[in-house]
């Protein structure tokens, strides 16, 4: 089966130290991930994804993500955190069966960065 | 554009009442998912349309129906609501050939 894993419930860094949040994935084939935000009483946005091509892959915010095909990761990266990113943080990967277009979510993972 | 817009934001039901929430999308967009985000769970897909008059189960699809009676509409309803169904619920869409979803803002639902 299909599967995401974000193995951090809560990450907690410094503001201007770089952060990672984790994800992992089980699928069959060729993946395609996504990395979505979502802040406090909002819905969910889009901040990138990765569907072929260049393994890092950059998205909104100044937010970057690294795909490695051997380790079947896709950490969600950023140089120097802001106060600002605090939110909670979803990876997904879309299910490439029949023509559903579904997304799998992981749990979530809350990014707190402290000023 | 508007973008998903969902009504109602917020709601409160007892026990054995019945509700219709409303998903309404601008884009034109082919495809349309109903979500439920519960702590710890992540985003759980309810129901969801590959087109205006097409509605499939999700993974997690006992209690609640959907309709798509016209492309810019997905209603979800509960028939008879039990407390299990407290949650917070998003409706996503996407265009053909997209690859990313795009979400509502998601209704507070209450049931006591």
């Amino acid at each position: 089966a299909q599967s995401v894993a974000q193995p951090e419930d809560q990450v907690n860094v410094a503001e201007g130290n770089p952060l990672t949040v984790k994800c992992t994935y089980s699928v069959s084939g060729n993946p395609y991930l996504f990395w979505y935000v979502q802040y406090p009483n909002r819905g969910l946005q889009f901040l990138l994804k990765y569907i072929t091509g260049d393994n890092l892959v950059k998205g909104s915010y100044g937010f970057e993500a690294e795909f490695n095909k051997s380790q079947t990761s896709f950490h969600l990266k950023k140089p120097s955190a802001l106060v600002s990113d605090s939110a909670l943080y979803f990876c997904a990967v879309r299910l490439l069966r029949g023509a559903t277009n579904k997304l799998i979510f992981g749990t979530g993972t809350l990014l707190a960065v402290q000023p | 554009n508007a973008g998903v817009t969902q009504t109602p934001k917020f709601r409160v039901l007892k026990t054995g009442q019945s509700m219709t929430l409303l998903c309404a999308q601008d884009m034109n967009h082919e495809y349309m998912y109903w979500y439920r985000q519960d702590p710890g769970m992540g985003l759980r897909l309810i129901h969801y349309s590959v087109g205006e008059g097409t509605t499939a189960k999700g993974e997690v699809p006992d209690g609640y129906n959907v309709s798509r009676l016209k492309k810019q509409n997905f209603l979800l309803g509960l028939e008879s609501a039990a407390p299990s169904q407290t949650s917070v619920y998003f409706c996503a869409s996407m265009g053909t050939g997209g690859n990313e979803q795009f979400f509502g803002p998601g209704t507070r639902l209450t049931v006591l």
